[in-house]
């Protein structure tokens, strides 16, 4: 499987526990984006990432959500004390930099907050 | 700010009925714009990338253009397979480096 690949695909917390979604790039992307789509809302831009660097997390909430894309293994988007505002879809997509911005999306991950 | 204005929101068509879709936006130097499809619980799927006035590209049914103002997304003869929400981005000289995506059309082909 050459895609994006996130998982979970669906996830269910209870308010105040840790969610943690996880991103593997398409081979040969070196860029990753984290999106979140609410319910009858757009697509709406949280983070840019390269390994090891956060280049724009202008989209991110200031405070309980974080990111990382470590020198190996998959990209991670973390959210602290969930709350039911949280509950929505967390797309990760990926490109392959190098003056190609080119997205490609993962199949997203629903988070439910009970 | 940049915003992405899709219309219209809801369009539903007759099997072979063409149409156009349109995205307008407002952006501080356009660096792309692009059209993706979604299908229900699923990921966006990359269709186009535009990059200047003029250009156009087209995929089987689709054909995308671009005017410095708004892009449409033309359907020929549609079927319906082609069925789904398409979604408008940019990305921006300024501001943030992800892309800034517009609600969305949901297109329905009856057959």
């Amino acid at each position: 499987n050459a895609g994006v690949m996130q998982n979970p695909r669906h996830l269910v917390r209870r308010r105040g526990q840790e969610a943690r979604l996880r991103c593997s790039p398409m081979k040969g992307h070196s860029h990753v984006y984290w999106y979140r789509q609410l319910p009858e809302e757009g697509l709406k831009f949280m983070v840019y990432l390269q390994k090891e660097n956060i280049i724009d997390e202008s989209g991110m909430p200031k405070e309980r959500f974080s990111a990382e894309f470590p020198k190996e293994g998959p990209s991670i988007l973390r959210i602290q004390q969930v709350v039911r505002g949280d509950s929505a879809a967390y797309f990760c997509a990926s490109s392959p930099g190098q003056g190609n911005y080119e997205q490609y999306f993962g199949p997203g991950t629903r988070l439910t907050v009970t | 700010e940049d915003q992405v204005t899709q219309s219209p929101e809801a369009l539903r068509l007759q099997e072979g009925e063409s149409s156009s879709l349109n995205c307008s936006y407002t952006v501080s130097g356009l660096r792309g714009l692009f059209w993706y499809r979604q299908d229900p619980g699923k990921g966006p799927e990359f269709l186009f990338t535009l990059y200047s006035a003029g250009e156009e590209k087209e995929k089987e049914r689709l054909k995308a253009t671009l005017t410095k103002k708004e892009s449409f997304l033309h359907i020929t003869a549609p079927k319906p397979e082609d069925s789904a929400t398409y979604l408008c981005a940019v990305r921006s000289g300024g501001g943030a480096d992800g892309l800034t995506f517009g609600k969305g059309t949901h297109l329905i082909i009856q057959p």
